[in-house]
């Protein structure tokens, strides 16, 4: 079993839906959690990060982690062709020095 | 300065030649890591460096070798490659090794990649 699943997609929403992207995760000693955005030829960037459980949010973008399902989404409001891109979440336990990624969802949002 | 340049963008070679790709990151970063990507997968973790010095080597063949000049340079030397390391290889620093607790996205966490080279061996 991998240590973090997430769907490969491909995903494709018209421009405005909200998008929800999950990641679940079999080793309970993950604390921080992330996740990355990576347009097509290009590195990953860091788009948010939240510690245990709980809520974050920033702009348009809502991060959740429920540490009692192992599982963690992404919701995009109000979405946009720029955020067609992949999605990577991404994890690390407390005191770890590696960070786990997901395999990333590609989303394609239409105009 | 906020970015990771890696260069060449593009680079292709034969199984014997010997060819280098470099990492530059002016953040301050003391934590640098090279990644590996195919298509469709995640990034795997190869090798990290704190404070110039290898810290974590994940099992990664001799025919890729890593150095850390100083704290803004990190390369990876190419040698003998097997056309199934053609991939993309992602530079990234972090401020430390271990978590920074800060509110700002840019610190903490998270890492700041660089945009790749992307390796093609024949």
């Amino acid at each position: 079993q991998k240590e973090v699943e997430q769907d490969p997609g491909p995903l494709s929403v018209p421009e405005g839906a909200i998008v929800s992207l999950n990641c679940t995760y079999s080793n309970s000693a993950f604390q921080y959690f992330m996740w990355y955005r990576q347009y097509s030829r290009k590195g990953p960037e860091l788009l948010m990060y939240t510690y245990s459980s709980g809520n974050k949010e920033d702009g348009r973008f809502t991060a959740q982690v429920d540490k009692s399902s192992k599982y963690i989404s992404l919701f995009i409001r109000d979405s946009q062709p720029s955020d067609s891109a992949t999605y990577l979440c991404a994890m690390r336990k407390t005191g770890g020095f590696k960070t786990i990624f997901g395999a990333g969802t590609r989303l394609f949002v239409k105009a | 300065d906020t970015e990771v340049t890696q260069t060449p963008k593009h680079l292709v070679m034969g199984m014997t030649n010997k060819k280098s790709l470099k990492c530059e990151q002016h953040m301050g970063h003391r934590a640098m890591y090279w990644y590996k990507q195919k298509a469709k997968k995640p990034p795997e973790l190869m090798f990290v460096y704190s404070y110039e010095k290898l810290s974590i080597n994940e099992s990664v063949p001799s025919r890729f070798s890593p150095e850390c000049p100083n704290s803004s340079l990190l390369n990876l030397h190419l040698h003998a490659l097997q056309p199934e390391d053609s991939a993309l290889y992602l530079c990234a620093s972090s401020p430390r090794l271990g978590i920074v607790v800060s509110q700002s996205k840019r610190l903490g966490y998270g890492y700041t990649f660089g945009s790749g080279t992307r390796l093609t061996v024949v």
